[in-house]
């Protein structure tokens, strides 16, 4: 059985602030995908990133970042500068081959 | 524009009456999937398929049935629901690689209410 974790339930910042969300995973394939979702205050889901577990290097994309730790079995994301407009709820998911599993979410609110 | 249509957006039924919702995609997507959003749960998935007439479960499919006659088409039925099943549900693709799906693509989200 595969699962995610996603302890932080709720985060807020103020604007400018850097925050990092954190996601834990269980699995015990060898070859799985970790991904990131978001989901703002209008409701629809949006990707972010897709990565496979054989590639532990760091990914930034603009203010965005990712930090994959086998190791640790993490996938965290950083958010650099926070804007209001990170305001939303953030998923974590696995998949190993088919079934794709999703964390809690963390709903993260930037304050002005 | 390529995208995923959910029907209906909103909808109230009571208790036992068959109800299906819609799934359509245009993109030519071999990976289909429903999930149910209930809060503190996050997304969970009620089942996917990987190809026509191939379907599977996901983590929470008691109580619901799909079927994939046509790539394109994938909907969901609730033959007798009940109000636990009240919940917001979304249909996505994606394109399926070795290892699994790709980039999932969603639709807007059906919010049902079992009275």
């Amino acid at each position: 059985a595969q699962k995610v974790t996603q302890a932080q339930t709720e985060i807020s910042v103020v604007e400018k602030e850097d925050v990092t969300l954190d996601c834990v995973y269980e699995t015990r394939d060898t070859t799985y995908y970790l991904f990131w979702y978001k989901q703002p205050p209008s409701g629809e889901l949006v990707f972010l990133i897709r990565r496979n577990s054989f590639d532990e290097q760091n990914e930034i994309s603009g203010r965005y970042s990712w930090n994959f730790q086998k190791s640790t079995s993490s996938f965290n994301f950083t958010i650099t500068a926070s804007q209001v407009v990170d305001s939303a709820v953030y998923f974590c998911a696995l998949t190993s081959g088919s079934r794709l599993t999703f964390g809690e979410g963390t709903q993260l609110t930037v304050n002005p | 524009e390529a995208q995923v249509t959910q029907n209906p957006r909103y909808l109230i039924t009571v208790t036992g009456k068959k109800l299906t919702v819609t799934c359509s995609q245009n993109m030519n997507h071999e990976y289909m999937s429903w999930y149910r959003q209930d809060p503190g749960l996050g997304l969970r998935q009620i089942y996917y398929s990987m190809n026509v007439e191939v379907t599977d479960k996901g983590d929470v499919p008691e109580g619901y049935k799909v079927s994939r006659k046509e790539k394109r088409n994938f909907p969901l039925i609730l033959e007798s629901p009940s109000p636990n099943q009240t919940s917001l549900y979304f249909c996505a693709s994606s394109l399926l690689r070795t290892g699994g799906p790709e980039k999932l693509f969603f639709g807007s989200g059906t919010q049902l209410s079992v009275l």
